[in-house]
């Protein structure tokens, strides 16, 4: 069965800090991507990946970078966290992009404080 | 880029009726238009999508229409249980690479 994994499942970070969220597939995708979850804003795209080695910015970069060093791994990296940024955050991946199933991890909740 | 607008924020109904979610897009050629479940405190998973070459289609109790002309795209829900209760999320994809999401409709069964 199709798995992502992220980690950590929850984290609590300090304004100004640096954190790092990790994520693993072993669905083979070439397709990977962030969303963060905020009650009222739904569902909203950060950064993607269609590749090893690079990364695309989604409608809402700003304050996120991101990570792709192999097909298995994406890692979405908050340089400097600030306090809007505390969230959940999910990993999915898709073997066609946009156009197939998306297959989600169970989420990190951040919490910035 | 793509925006989709998801019109009910929550929509309760009872035990054995049906439930409806609305949903509109902007980009004329979005094409792929999938709906996920979130249940609580969980993640989501994929319940089923329709594409643009159709206008309909159904998955045992789930029916998904779409209107091409009015840009707009729903799902329906027939005979709910409890374990119907979630978040349903609808989205389209305007290009090969991405999907958007709308802000989620949550969906109360009532007993």
């Amino acid at each position: 069965e199709a798995a992502v994994t992220q980690s950590p499942r929850s984290k609590v970070a300090v304004t100004g800090g640096k954190v790092t969220l990790s994520c693993h597939q072993t669905n083979n995708h070439d397709y990977m991507y962030w969303y963060r979850q905020d009650t009222g804003h739904g569902l909203r795209l950060i950064h993607y990946s269609y590749v090893a080695d690079s990364t695309e910015k989604g409608d809402i970069p700003d304050g996120y970078k991101a990570s792709r060093p192999s097909q298995e791994n994406f890692s979405l990296i908050l340089e400097l966290a600030s306090l809007s940024q505390t969230a959940v955050y999910f990993c999915a991946s898709s073997g066609l992009g946009g156009q197939n199933t998306l297959y989600f991890g169970a989420g990190t909740r951040l919490s910035v404080l | 880029g793509e925006k989709v607008e998801q019109h009910e924020s929550t929509l309760s109904v009872r035990e054995g009726d049906s439930a409806v979610i609305n949903c509109t897009y902007t980009d004329t050629a979005s094409s792929y238009f999938p709906w996920y479940k979130q249940e609580a405190g969980k993640s989501l998973h994929f319940v089923i999508d329709i594409r643009s070459n159709v206008d309909r289609k159904q998955s045992q109790r789930l029916i998904v229409l779409l209107d091409k002309k009015a840009k707009r795209f729903s799902l329906h829900i027939t005979a709910t249980q409890p374990e119907d209760s979630a978040i349903y999320f609808c989205a389209a994809s305007d290009g090969a690479d991405r999907l958007t999401f709308g802000k989620g409709t949550q969906l109360i069964i009532q007993p």
